[in-house]
């Protein structure tokens, strides 16, 4: 059971390269996630989506984009790498739940990306 | 806006005895979702349990039980008999009800759990 994929594990950028992180989910989920966590915090939402084509601002979305062409992908780009983008950054899925377009369904999280920008 | 508030940055315990990590929130909202995220060295983030705030009834899984007070906004963490494999840090968060962002997760900032042998 793979669950949710993310590659690379590790990476080190430039300062102003860019690079795609990739997060795939094998579970058919409609619902996925990209969260960063910084040193000593807890996860904060970059961007969201509920379905392929449709994808949503969190509240850290500066320096990001996403796309969702399928169900299974989503990957998180990072245009122009800045030294406040180092952190490691989590995917997530979860299915449909209750309530129409509201997921309560708990989230199944990839196993990181840790990201260093020099 | 909701917020997520761990008291404890961290907590230490001996194998086989009882912890207690605490969790607070805000949010006007009467119905919503708290998780317990626990997240080891390896760096997975796994779901550790659930509790509905509809629901009175505290939630347990196996070693693991919740003290949810919904007037008291509060959603601590009980893990009895503790093991080494809990060491971890333990994250709260609070999912956003609907109206708002779709299901997406507001963490607090962890709980650094070590337990000795």
């Amino acid at each position: 059971n793979a669950g949710v994929t993310q590659t690379p594990k590790f990476r080190i950028l430039k300062i102003g390269q860019s690079m795609t992180l990739q997060c795939t989910q094998d579970m058919n989920h409609n619902y996925m996630y990209w969260y960063r966590q910084d040193p000593g915090m807890g996860l904060k939402l970059i961007y969201y989506s509920v379905g392929a084509g449709i994808t949503d601002k969190g509240e850290v979305p500066n320096g990001y984009n996403v796309s969702r062409s399928t169900t299974e992908d989503f990957p998180l780009r990072l245009e122009l790498a800045a030294p406040s983008q180092t952190s490691v950054y989590f995917c997530a899925s979860s299915r449909r739940g209750t309530g129409g377009e509201y997921s309560n369904q708990p989230q199944h999280f990839g196993d990181g990306t840790r990201l260093s920008i020099l | 806006a909701q917020t997520v508030t761990q008291s404890q940055p961290e907590m230490s315990v001996q194998e086989a005895e009882t912890v207690t990590l605490s969790c607070t929130y805000d949010t006007s909202e009467n119905n919503y979702y708290l998780f317990w995220y626990k997240q080891p060295p390896s760096r997975q983030m796994i779901l550790v349990i659930r509790q509905e705030a509809y629901k009175q009834q505290n939630a347990t899984e196996n070693r693991f039980s919740v003290n949810f007070q919904k007037a008291a906004k509060s959603f601590s963490l009980k893990i009895s008999d503790s093991q080494l494999g809990d060491t971890a840090m333990y994250f709260c968060a609070f999912m956003t009800p609907p109206g708002g962002s779709q299901g997406n997760l507001i963490f607090g900032k962890g709980t650094k759990l070590s337990v000795k042998p």
